[in-house]
């Protein structure tokens, strides 16, 4: 699986938006971009996936590059809650599910 | 719709002991994962089991096994335990081995003595 680079860390303030940005360039035609995020003391929870277009979930909407080498996950109104690790993950389509590629992730600080 | 249990969520063993965790698939999942997560680190894979077979396996020694049951609960052992395995193990879910989302637990904390 190809590899993703995250900052280490991010500040945000509740109730502002929260742009997340991972560089993948050497991601293939088939890796799925995922993001997965872990707040503390707990397993890490899905947030979002996709391949080649932009999506929109609940919880999250992941823009993504037009060749790919780049993605962002945007939380539209940060609360304290969304304060975790945030990772970004490519897995090929034709992958084991199961088997992602955890990096270190980027860590988001809220401010209230 | 009950999640991903897993148990015991801590305990603490010496060095060469064995251990056991056990993991509770999220309903409807026939697929379970395994991950090691050292402190300060991301969750590293160990393997995959789909209907009771393993299927796939990251960078661990043989002494990590594991087991999948017909209710697609799942079993981790570790044999001759080592310091460096102290870390939390995860458990996460999926329906299918190709699906778009893993179900995680909230781990088991092991701590070699």
């Amino acid at each position: 699986d190809a590899k993703t680079t995250q900052p280490n860390s991010m500040e945000s303030n509740e109730e502002e938006p929260v742009h997340l940005p991972c560089n993948h360039s050497t991601i293939s035609g088939t890796d799925y971009i995922h993001w997965y995020r872990q707040l503390p003391s707990q397993g890490p929870e899905y947030v979002i996936h996709g391949l080649t277009s932009n999506v929109n979930n609940r919880m999250a909407s992941l823009a993504i590059a037009e060749d790919r080498k780049s993605s962002t996950l945007i939380l539209h109104r940060a609360t304290l809650r969304d304060a975790a690790v945030y990772y970004c993950i490519l897995r090929d389509v034709g992958g084991s599910q199961g088997n992602l590629i955890f990096g270190k992730g980027t860590k988001l600080s809220v401010k209230p | 719709e009950t999640g991903v249990t897993q148990s015991p969520t801590h305990l603490i063993k010496t060095r060469g002991q064995q251990v056991t965790l056990r993991c509770s698939s999220q309903s409807g999942h026939n697929t379970v994962s395994w991950y090691q997560q050292a402190l300060g680190q991301g969750p590293q894979f160990i393997f995959q089991y789909y209907r009771e077979e393993e299927n796939g396996r990251g960078n661990f020694p043989p002494r990590f096994s594991g087991l999948q049951f017909p209710n697609y609960s799942s079993e981790l052992n570790v044999n001759a335990l080592e310091l460096d395995d102290s870390a939390l193990y995860l458990c996460a879910s999926s329906q299918g081995v190709a699906s778009g989302e893993l179900f995680f637990g909230e781990g088991s904390r092991l701590t070699v003595l």
